[in-house]
């Protein structure tokens, strides 16, 4: 299988533990998107690194979120101390650079989901 | 105002049925747009991709943009049972804003 793979598909943790979660993208994208959905709403744009550097970050990432993509690889997303409302789908995608004249579309995985109690 | 607005639905139709699903943009700075179609509890796949006004046609669907209204349209003709999902449009070129989604029920 050569798409986005995302472990744990599903997470349930007590509120103020700590989650973590993996994204390995497709082999041959360098760009990485972290994107957050709840139920009845669209994703929402967390986080993107082109191969290890972290472009940009949303508002919507409080400090108790951290990614990261050591080696322009595969990427960690971490939560510290959850909170209930942290219950989401976490969805991770990966592109292609834009420079190479492609279209720049995302391929998902297929989420993370966190369930926070 | 969100930069991306789409009736959530859901919108049910029987087997065979043209789809049309709307949305509308606020921000004129982009020019890419996309359709995503999202099944239950998996990630969101890639429908179509159009970065100007006009049609563009993949077999059954047929995605449209009109700058002019900023409106956005997917038309599904033939619907099938296999078509119920939720449906995302987007816009943006690297980082995405997304729509709500709409629910499309296909029925037999």
């Amino acid at each position: 299988d050569t798409g986005v793979s995302q472990n744990p598909r599903h997470k349930i943790t007590k509120r103020g533990q700590n989650v973590t979660f993996r994204c390995d993208p497709i082999s041959e994208h360098n760009r990485l998107y972290w994107y957050r959905q709840t139920l009845g709403q669209g994703p929402e744009f967390l986080t993107y690194f082109q191969n290890e550097a972290q472009l940009e970050k949303s508002r919507l990432l409080s400090d108790r979120f951290s990614a990261e993509r050591p080696k322009g690889s595969f990427s960690t997303l971490e939560i510290q101390r959850t909170e209930q409302g942290d219950s989401a789908m976490y969805l991770c995608a990966s592109s292609a650079s834009l420079r190479t004249g492609n279209t720049g579309e995302l391929f998902f995985g297929e989420g993370s989901r966190l369930t926070v109690l | 105002q969100k930069e991306v607005e789409q009736d959530p639905g859901p919108l049910s139709v029987p087997e065979g049925a043209i789809v049309s699903l709307n949305c509308t943009y606020s921000n004129s700075a982009f020019q890419y747009f996309m359709w995503y179609r999202q099944y239950s509890r998996k990630g969101p796949e890639l429908l179509m991709y159009t970065y100007s006004s006009g049609n563009k046609e993949d077999g059954r669907f047929t995605a449209q943009v009109d700058k002019s209204s900023k409106y956005i349209s997917l038309f599904i003709r033939d619907s099938q049972p296999s078509d119920s999902a939720t449906y995302l449009c987007a816009r943006g070129y690297s980082t995405l804003t997304f729509g709500k989604g709409t629910m499309l029920l296909v029925s037999p």
